[in-house]
């Protein structure tokens, strides 16, 4: 089971684009990388899908390197309503993705 | 209407009672979950379920019960519920395959007292 490490929380102003890094050191070959992004007393929310290199999509982008031991989700230009905790996961397609859930990260945007 | 239904969305039981919560789908997905959330402590899994005959513990399965009742409705159950199950309770839904993406239900907020 591949764990994920991230930062606690993260403070950032309005504007301003956010990069959030995920650790992943023992990934297995057929696992993707997953965020998701959860608000107070709600359920996650997906946000973007990986396996390497740059996704992108109309509300983030996520850069894995070649390694793919780490990754990184940009969230460009945030706004208040980005305030939230983002979760980094690895999850393996195909055999059977447990979904498991670190901490993740706390976001605070400042006005 | 939501993809994933979690009932009730609040309850306060008391020590030794036995509950149920109860979570349906529509998304059509063969997978489900149970999380439960604790301040600070992110999500841990509780159950998993790839299919109505497959039933799987997850991190912190003692205590609880699952049973899945049809490919849409997938329920947990807590035998003689303790105050340290308090917390808020989520039923999550994948398609699986190469799709990563989990649709969440909207939380179960559970009180044990």
């Amino acid at each position: 089971l591949a764990k994920t490490t991230q930062p606690i929380s993260m403070d950032s102003y309005e504007g301003q684009e956010v990069n959030i890094t995920c650790s992943h050191n023992n990934i297995a070959t057929n696992d993707y990388i997953t965020w998701y992004q959860q608000f107070p007393s709600q359920g996650p929310r997906f946000i973007i899908q990986g396996y390497k290199t740059k996704v992108t999509n109309e509300v983030a982008s996520l850069f894995i390197p070649a390694d793919r031991k780490s990754s990184t989700l940009s969230l460009p230009r945030v706004s208040l309503s980005d305030t939230a905790v983002y979760y980094c996961l690895v999850a393996k397609a195909n055999t059977g993705n447990q979904f498991y859930f670190g901490t993740g990260t706390s976001l605070t945007v400042i006005p | 209407d939501a993809d994933v239904t979690q009932t009730p969305r609040n309850r306060i039981t008391k020590t030794g009672k036995r509950i149920m919560l109860e979570c349906s789908q529509t998304k059509g997905h063969d997978r489900m979950y149970w999380y439960r959330q604790d301040p600070g402590l992110g999500l841990r899994l509780i159950y998993y379920s790839f299919d109505v005959k497959d039933i799987n513990k997850g991190e912190i399965s003692d205590g609880y019960s699952v049973s899945r009742q049809a490919q849409a409705k997938f329920s947990l159950s807590l035998e003689s519920a303790i105050p340290n199950q308090t917390a808020l309770y989520f039923c999550a839904t994948t398609a699986g395959g190469m799709n990563t993406e989990a649709f969440f239900g909207q939380g179960t907020r559970l009180t044990v007292v």
